[in-house]
């Protein structure tokens, strides 16, 4: 079955630091794996997404790696400021093209 | 652009009553919507996908008849969940916008407490 799962359920980092947060997957067949950063009683937010056929993609603070050898992907933060504190998701897309979420990690960040 | 409102965002119901929780695209049209239940501290389970003028498909393990879906307009969906129980207490999120996940838009979610 498809399943997407996360190493550590919470991770907690120094303000300023980079953040590394992981991801397990299932699925090889997804075309792509997303990560989402969901705030307290909100809905998620789209971070970043990366093709099956890249291994690394930037944004703004933000990479995500990818290495498909191992399932693995992985997300990080650079120079974490307190309103990166969330819950991560990563996310791959199934054959139908719907959103399979992993189980998330907390994010806290400390002063 | 591309902002998703939910109503209400808190409901808190007796159990056996129907609850009717809805979805709108403010700035867009959706064709397809997603809708998503995410209990405390886990996940989100893609419950249904909700296709404007058509019939919801639901995932499997969920009833269909007690989850009733709606998606009568471009820019509205509906979910019922229908004589509720405690067990259905959870936060439910849709999404809104195409069938392809970049072009998926999600709502701030609704928090449905049973008692």
């Amino acid at each position: 079955g498809e399943s997407v799962g996360l190493h550590l359920p919470t991770l907690s980092v120094q303000e300023g630091d980079n953040s590394i947060i992981n991801c397990a997957y299932s699925n090889s067949a997804s075309d792509y794996f997303i990560w989402y950063k969901q705030e307290s009683g909100k809905g998620p937010q789209f971070i970043i997404d990366i093709r099956s056929n890249m291994d690394k993609r930037q944004g703004q603070r933000v990479t995500v790696l990818l290495n498909k050898t191992v399932k693995h992907l992985s997300l990080q933060i650079a120079a974490t400021q307190p309103g990166d504190s969330a819950v991560y998701f990563c996310a791959q897309t199934n054959r139908d093209d719907k959103i399979i979420f992993g189980k998330g990690t907390r994010l806290h960040i400390l002063p | 652009g591309a902002v998703v409102s939910q109503h209400p965002s808190r409901v808190i119901c007796k159990s056996g009553t129907s609850v009717k929780i809805e979805c709108r695209s403010l700035d867009f049209q959706a064709t397809t919507m997603f809708w998503y239940r995410q209990f405390p501290k886990k996940s989100l389970m893609l419950m249904a996908t909700s296709n404007e003028g058509s019939k919801a498909t639901y995932e499997q393990g969920v009833e269909k008849d007690k989850f009733l879906i709606n998606h009568a307009s471009l820019t509205l969906s509906t979910l019922t969940v229908t004589s509720a129980h405690p067990e259905d207490s959870s936060f439910y999120i849709c999404s809104a916008g195409t069938r392809r996940y970049n072009e998926q838009f999600f709502g701030p979610g609704t928090r449905l407490t049973v008692l």
